[in-house]
């Protein structure tokens, strides 16, 4: 069964200053999606960056990038110049290529301080 | 655009008593999830529908039911509920394919006593 494993319930950071989240995942296959979503106190799920497991280049959006290692099944999250507004619960996400099933880890809480 | 939308948002429920959570896209999606959210256990997946008049078992179905209802809604129903049915319930859909990404709905706080 494939897993995803956050080993950080929560962290902290200061406002302007840089986080980064970390996500394993286990699996054998080669061809598979993985994505970090932000869940703010509102409750709604929003999609912050996705990777394909095809392409070498790390994904980044703006003042988010991940590190994606391949070979150490690792998929970690870097916020630079962290905002208030990122205080949120992240979580990181696998889907193989052929199925529609979303495997979620257990999430991170980050608390961004003035 | 109203996206994904669920009712009720928020509902307590007795042990036994039965309910159904709706669920309903606008944006022409074939795929719907529900999924429940657990403090410490991230978002679990429940059942899926890849299309219209299809559903398939998650990671955790048992007590549930669902039904697609056609191409928009997709429900699903606790029979006989239970206190540890309570939870986040979450919505979501999807286009399928390699630009694969889940719209949420905004979540259904259910408590069961």
């Amino acid at each position: 069964a494939q897993t995803v494993t956050q080993s950080q319930p929560e962290m902290s950071v200061q406002e302007a200053e840089t986080v980064t989240l970390s996500c394993t995942y286990d699996t054998s296959e080669n061809n598979y999606y993985l994505f970090w979503y932000k869940q703010p106190p509102s409750r709604q799920m929003i999609l912050v960056i996705r990777q394909e497991a095809y392409k070498q280049q790390n994904a980044t959006e703006n003042r988010f990038s991940v590190n994606f290692q391949k070979a150490a099944k690792s998929f970690s999250l870097k916020i630079s110049d962290s905002q208030l507004g990122d205080t949120a619960m992240y979580f990181c996400a696998f889907m193989f290529d052929n199925t529609d099933k979303l495997i979620f880890g257990t999430g991170t809480r980050l608390q961004v301080f003035p | 655009n109203a996206g994904v939308t669920q009712t009720p948002k928020f509902q307590v429920l007795k042990t036994g008593q039965s309910m159904t959570l709706q669920c309903a896209q606008d944006m022409n999606h074939n795929s719907m999830y529900w999924y429940r959210q657990d403090p410490g256990m991230g978002l679990r997946l429940i059942y899926y529908s890849a299309s219209e008049g299809t559903t398939d078992k998650g990671e955790v179905p048992n007590g549930y039911n669902v039904s697609r209802l056609n191409k928009r809604e997709f429900s699903l129903r606790l029979e006989s509920a239970a206190p540890s049915q309570t939870s986040v319930y979450f919505c979501a859909s999807s286009v399928r394919g390699r630009n694969e990404k889940l719209f949420f709905g905004s979540g259904t706080q259910l408590s069961v006593l």
